[in-house]
């Protein structure tokens, strides 16, 4: 299983990009990467994917590097209501079926 | 349309007891996974079924236990419950076993006394 490394908490004001790096140096040949945000007594909520390069859809982007052992979540001009908890998670289709696996997630914090 | 939808919301338990919660997949979603998630903590993997078959099952212990029905609902029961069960257990679907990505309802919250 790749291991997983994203900064424990940050901090961001209102109308800020605000970027979040996971590391994830074992990925393995086809994991894909996974952003999901959750807020207090909901379920996560998915947010972008990709498997290499750059993705974007209407809340994020995604920028995965060449060797893919690391990616970075984009959140254009972010608002109070982004302050949530936000996990990166690295997998695939192969074995165990669905099986996500979480870390401890970044607490990202918008303030006025 | 509806998302994925876990009943009740919130259970309170005793030390012992045994309890069944509920989940109810996406229309046209056949794969569904089961998670716990303590307090401050990301979620962890118990179950996922597909097609009425266990496709993959976390480190828990064989009192965690689930099913899933010909319509693709599902349930999770735990027996004899401890303390450290109290946590928020959430139910995720998709489309198929493999395909992302995975939908989560808002859980149930299980509180143990």
């Amino acid at each position: 299983l790749a291991k997983i490394t994203q900064p424990i908490s940050m901090d961001s004001y209102e109308g800020q990009e605000v970027n979040i790096t996971c590391s994830h140096n074992n990925i393995a040949t086809n994991d894909y990467i996974t952003w999901y945000q959750q807020f207090p007594s909901q379920g996560p909520r998915f947010i972008i994917q990709g498997y290499k390069t750059k993705v974007t859809n209407e809340v994020a982007s995604l920028f995965i590097p060449a060797d893919r052992k690391s990616s970075t979540l984009s959140l254009p001009r972010v608002s109070l209501s982004d302050t949530a908890v936000y996990y990166c998670l690295v997998g695939g289709s192969t074995g165990g079926g669905n099986k996500l696996t979480f870390g401890t997630g970044t607490q990202l914090k918008v303030e006025l | 349309d509806a998302g994925v939808t876990q009943s009740p919301t919130h259970l309170i338990k005793t030390r012992g007891q045994q309890v069944t919660l509920r989940c109810s997949p996406i229309s046209g979603h056949k794969s569904v996974s089961w998670y716990q998630q303590v307090l401050g903590q990301g979620p962890q993997f118990i179950f996922q079924y597909y097609e009425k078959e266990e496709r993959g099952r976390g480190n828990f212990p064989d009192r965690f236990s689930a099913r899933q029905f010909p319509n693709y609902s599902s349930e999770l029961n735990v027996n004899a419950l401890l303390l450290g069960d109290s946590a928020l257990y959430l139910c995720a679907s998709s489309l198929a076993e493999g395909t992302w990505p995975q939908h989560f309802g808002d859980g149930t919250r299980l509180s143990i006394l």
